[in-house]
C-alpha cells in the first residue's frame, strides 16, 4: 500500500520569503507518479505539477520549484518569494502506475500562511 | 478552458436520507473519480470509474455507495442512505486516457454535503 507524508502541519511566512513543503512517500512499487496539489481557502483542489519516478531532473518553473530524490523518498516543493495569494493547503499525492488504477493517495496537507 | 463541474454546491440532508451528487467531468476524459474531503482532514479516495466499470475503490465505498454514467455527460455518486460521518466535500475528477501512466486529475469545486 502506499502512504504520503507531509509532516509540516502549517508554515507561516512573511511576503517575499521562500516556503519549502516536504513530502515524503512510500511504495513497493518501481514506476510511480507525484503531484503537488493546490487547495486555496475557495476550496477547488488545483494542479501544480507532476513527476514520475523515473525523472529526478528537478526543474523550476516560474515561482515554483521541487526536489525529487527518490534515494530519500522525498518530493519537495519550494515556493520563491513568496505572495500573499500563495496562501492555502498543498497537498503531495502518489498515483502507481497500473492499469486503470491511477488513484491518487494524498498527504495530510500543509497549511501555508503567507503575511504581508 | 474545459473544466469539470459539480452540482449541487452545497446539499443539506437528513440521516437516512438517500442524496445524488452530480458531476459533468471534461468532455474529452475517460477516467473518472470521486474523493472526499472531510473538513480540516485529508483528501480521501472513494472510487475510480472507466470504460462503464468500477475500476477500484476504497473501504470507505460500502454497499451505501453507488456511481453511475447515466449518459455521455453525467458522472454520479448516490449515498442510499446517509450518515452523520458522511458529511463532507465531496470532489470528482477527471482525467485524459494517456499512454503511460497517470497524467493529472482535474477536480470540480466539491459538493459540500452536511448530513443532520
Amino acid at each position: 500500500a502506499q502512504k504520503v507524508t507531509q509532516a509540516q502541519t502549517e508554515i507561516s511566512v512573511v511576503e517575499k520569503e521562500d516556503v519549502t513543503l516536504d513530502c515524503v512517500y512510500e511504495t513497493r512499487d518501481t514506476t510511480y507518479y507525484l503531484f503537488w496539489y493546490k487547495q486555496p481557502p475557495s476550496g477547488e483542489l488545483v494542479f501544480l505539477i507532476r513527476r514520475n519516478s523515473f525523472d529526478e531532473q528537478n526543474e523550476i518553473s516560474g515561482r515554483y520549484s521541487w526536489n525529487f530524490q527518490k534515494s530519500t523518498s522525498s518530493f519537495n516543493f519550494t515556493i520563491t518569494a513568496s505572495q500573499v495569494v500563495d496562501s492555502a493547503v498543498y497537498f503531495c499525492a502518489l498515483s502507481l502506475a497500473r492499469s486503470n488504477d491511477y488513484k491518487l493517495s494524498f498527504g495530510a496537507g500543509t497549511t501555508v500562511t503567507v503575511r504581508a | 478552458e474545459p473544466e469539470v463541474t459539480q452540482t449541487p454546491s452545497h446539499q443539506v440532508t437528513q440521516m437516512g436520507q438517500e442524496v445524488i451528487l452530480r458531476c459533468v467531468p471534461i468532455s474529452n476524459h475517460l477516467y473518472f473519480y470521486w474523493y472526499r474531503q472531510i473538513l480540516g482532514q485529508k483528501v480521501e479516495f472513494l472510487v475510480s470509474f472507466y470504460n462503464n466499470e468500477i475500476s477500484e475503490k476504497s473501504e470507505i465505498f460500502d454497499d451505501q455507495f453507488s456511481v453511475e454514467r447515466p449518459d455521455g455527460s453525467n458522472f454520479t455518486l448516490k449515498i442510499r442512505s446517509t450518515k452523520l460521518e458522511d458529511s463532507a466535500m465531496y470532489f470528482c475528477a477527471s482525467s485524459e486516457s494517456v499512454a503511460g501512466g497517470p497524467v493529472e486529475q482535474f477536480f470540480g469545486p466539491g459538493t459540500r454535503l452536511t448530513v443532520l
